[in-house]
């Protein structure tokens, strides 16, 4: 079974501009939850989709937002991007969290703000 | 503000030691704890999911415990070899949020040969 895949691998952006990062969940699984890594903070939670419905949310402003698409393909948005913003964003994929499935990562898209 | 407390915070040990971390996580509205190994430049990489109270799972080497009464889990390495190299990290899952892990900071473990 293929893995989880995250699109693109690496991004350069400036302020100010906004950014869509993609994550394709292992084949069957419905649920896709996103995630923050920065040196500082650690692996933050941001939100979780569910057959395409936002399931939960984490602490993030509202400059990001996400969406699921029908094939369970979610992407990640991010607004007015600011430097804070620079992280490893990982996306991770579970057939149903609520039963304590194990989530599966992918690798990542490093973000770079300048 | 919910806090999961990872010691230590690295750790050097010898090929052949056996090493212990420790994972302290709120006690009340449990619903599940994740163990996570995350090797550089790869995805972190699931080892166990733990749920009851006095779970104790094992994959090879490696082994955990679980204490949800007092809130603690132990992950154990028995004789380290340099592969082992990697942070390791736990996740708390709050009863009802089910695809939300609130992580610890980790445990980074060096392996020397």
């Amino acid at each position: 079974k293929a893995g989880v895949t995250q699109t693109p691998r690496y991004l350069i952006k400036t302020r100010g501009q906004q950014v869509t990062l993609s994550c394709s969940p292992i084949s069957g699984h419905r649920s896709v939850s996103w995630y923050q890594q920065t040196p500082g903070q650690g692996l933050q939670f941001l939100f979780e989709y569910f057959s395409e419905t936002q399931r939960n949310k984490g602490n993030f402003p509202g400059r990001f937002s996400g969406r699921q698409f029908s094939n369970s393909r979610s992407e990640m948005n991010v607004s007015t991007l600011e430097l804070g913003d620079s992280a490893l964003y990982l996306c991770a994929s579970s057939f149903e969290t609520r039963l304590g499935d194990t989530q599966y990562f992918g690798p990542g898209t490093r973000l770079t703000v300048l | 503000i919910l806090n999961v407390e990872q010691s230590p915070q690295s750790l050097h040990v010898q090929e052949g030691d056996s090493t212990n971390f420790t994972c302290s996580f709120p006690s009340s509205n449990f619903y599940a704890l994740h163990w996570y190994r995350w090797e550089t430049a790869k995805s972190p990489e699931a080892l166990f999911v733990m749920t009851l109270n006095g779970d104790e799972k094992k994959k090879g080497r490696i082994s955990a415990t679980l204490n949800t009464k007092e809130g603690y889990s132990y992950l154990y390495i028995k004789g380290s070899q340099p592969e082992d190299s990697a942070t390791y990290l736990c996740a708390f899952i709050v009863y009802n949020q089910g695809g939300k892990l609130i992580f610890g900071q980790g445990t980074e473990l060096s392996v020397k040969p």
